[in-house]
């Protein structure tokens, strides 16, 4: 199996721009994740599915994110309109909803100026 | 609500020294606990998990217990290298298919 993969791996915009993150879980796995790691935050979950359901989002910073998950190979991260404080590096993770332990992507690498 | 607690980095050892990453937890439940792995540019891998009390994870020289007594799960590598230098980060989960909720992550510089 590929593993998580995650497009693109970098990411440079313009503030206020819409920008579109992409993950394809690993097959087989009912769990996905969004998660967001800042030097100042650290590691932060944002959202995440189980089935292709949005189980929690608390962690969604505002209404400009937005996730979605049409099918259980495929899901985005959406921000509309970007800001500069956006810039991190958001990864998205996948497991067997019974195993517990999840696996990640190479991350994307998103610079907002 | 459930956290995990790391000590505070960075930790700076030479090559074949002793290591101790510290970790505890608060869990209303029976968690899995877990370590991941970070190296620079990359996604977290996981690098040993343990489901019960007492069970030791171990993988790649590394070793943790799960403690239920103390809640910790420390993490301990007897003789580190260059190698290892990354950023470790402990985790646990309940198993009702949550997610993963992580420590803030310790960076391991091992020198020559």
């Amino acid at each position: 199996d590929a593993g998580v993969i995650q497009s693109p791996r970098h990411e440079v915009t313009e503030m206020g721009q819409e920008v579109t993150l992409r993950c394809k879980p690993i097959s087989g796995h009912n769990s996905l994740f969004w998660y967001r790691q800042t030097m100042m935050r650290g590691l932060e979950l944002l959202i995440y599915f189980n089935n292709n359901v949005p189980i929690d989002d608390s962690g969604m910073p505002e209404d400009r994110f937005s996730a979605k998950m049409p099918n259980a190979s495929f899901s985005t991260l959406k921000i509309q309109p970007s800001e500069p404080r956006d810039s991190a590096v958001y990864f998205c993770a996948s497991s067997f909803r019974g195993a517990a332990e999840a696996f990640f992507g190479q991350g994307t690498r998103l610079t907002v100026v | 609500g459930d956290s995990v607690t790391q000590m505070e980095g960075p930790v700076t050892l030479s090559e074949e020294a002793f290591l101790t990453i510290n970790c505890t937890y608060t869990a209303t439940g029976y968690p899995s606990l877990f370590w991941y792995v970070q190296y620079p540019g990359e996604g977290l891998q996981l690098l040993l998990k343990a489901t019960k009390a007492d069970d030791k994870g171990s993988n790649k020289g590394f070793e943790a217990t799960y403690r239920k007594e103390t809640t910790s799960f420390h993490l301990e590598k007897g003789s580190v290298q260059v190698s290892d230098s990354a950023v470790y980060f402990c985790a646990l989960s309940d198993h009702g298919g949550t997610a993963l909720i992580f420590g803030k992550g310790t960076t391991l510089s091992v020198s020559s």
